[in-house]
């Protein structure tokens, strides 16, 4: 199962663009990249998931390169109601694995 | 539409008691799953059910037990609680298998402290 890595912090400011890229250098063929969002006190919450190239929803965007080795999600214009953890997951068919997370603080 | 609960949502208990920690979710999801949260170490799994009577292990099985007599409950028991296991709990579901395809939707968790 491949490992990710990802910054263990992150700040901004509210209505900027927050970018929160993670390492896979080891995926597999079959591994789908997946985020998770986690607030204070609660369970976490799908966010996003994709295989390739670039995948859009209501609350973000991943960015995902040809060698599939790293991923970027996109969060346009945070608010401080975006202060959250986020996993990047990596996995196949068989198993998840969560990490430790980027705990983003966004700023007033 | 209640979603998956769990109950108690806090629990102090003390070292060497048994504690059960309830899920329960409303969505016929086949995969249940139990997850502990603790500082510095991101959610690891404790135990995984497939379907109703099925059971398999985690990361992190030692000290706990669980049993799936219904699809919509996974229950997990500390047969004797220890410190080690203070931490918050998270169950989860989903709806066709356990790989990064599918989504898993969290319960709000269960805070347990042993003493």
């Amino acid at each position: 199962l491949a490992k990710t890595t990802q910054p263990i912090s992150m700040d901004s400011y509210e209505g900027q663009e927050v970018n929160i890229t993670c390492s896979h250098n080891n995926i597999a063929t079959n591994d789908y990249i997946t985020w998770y969002q986690q607030f204070p006190s609660q369970g976490p919450r799908f966010i996003i998931q994709g295989y390739k190239t670039k995948v859009t929803n209501e609350v973000a965007s991943l960015f995902i390169p040809a060698d599939r080795k790293s991923s970027t999600l996109s969060l346009p214009r945070v608010s401080l109601s975006d202060t959250a953890v986020y996993y990047c997951l990596v996995g196949d068919d068989d198993k998840i694995i969560f990490g430790k997370g980027t705990r983003l603080h966004i700023l007033p | 539409d209640a979603g998956i609960t769990q109950s108690p949502r806090y629990k102090i208990t003390e070292t060497g008691r048994q504690v059960t920690l309830m899920c329960h979710q409303t969505w016929s999801h086949s995969y249940m799953f139990w997850y502990r949260q603790d500082l510095g170490h991101g959610l690891r799994l404790i135990y995984y059910s497939a379907a109703a009577d099925i059971t398999d292990k985690g990361e992190v099985p030692d000290g706990y037990v669980v049993s799936r007599s219904k699809t919509e409950n996974f229950p997990l028991t500390l047969e004797s609680a220890t410190r080690s296991q203070t931490s918050v709990y998270f169950c989860a579901s989903s709806g066709l298998g356990r790989g990064s395809q599918e989504t898993q939707y969290f319960g709000p968790g269960t805070r347990l402290l042993v003493l």
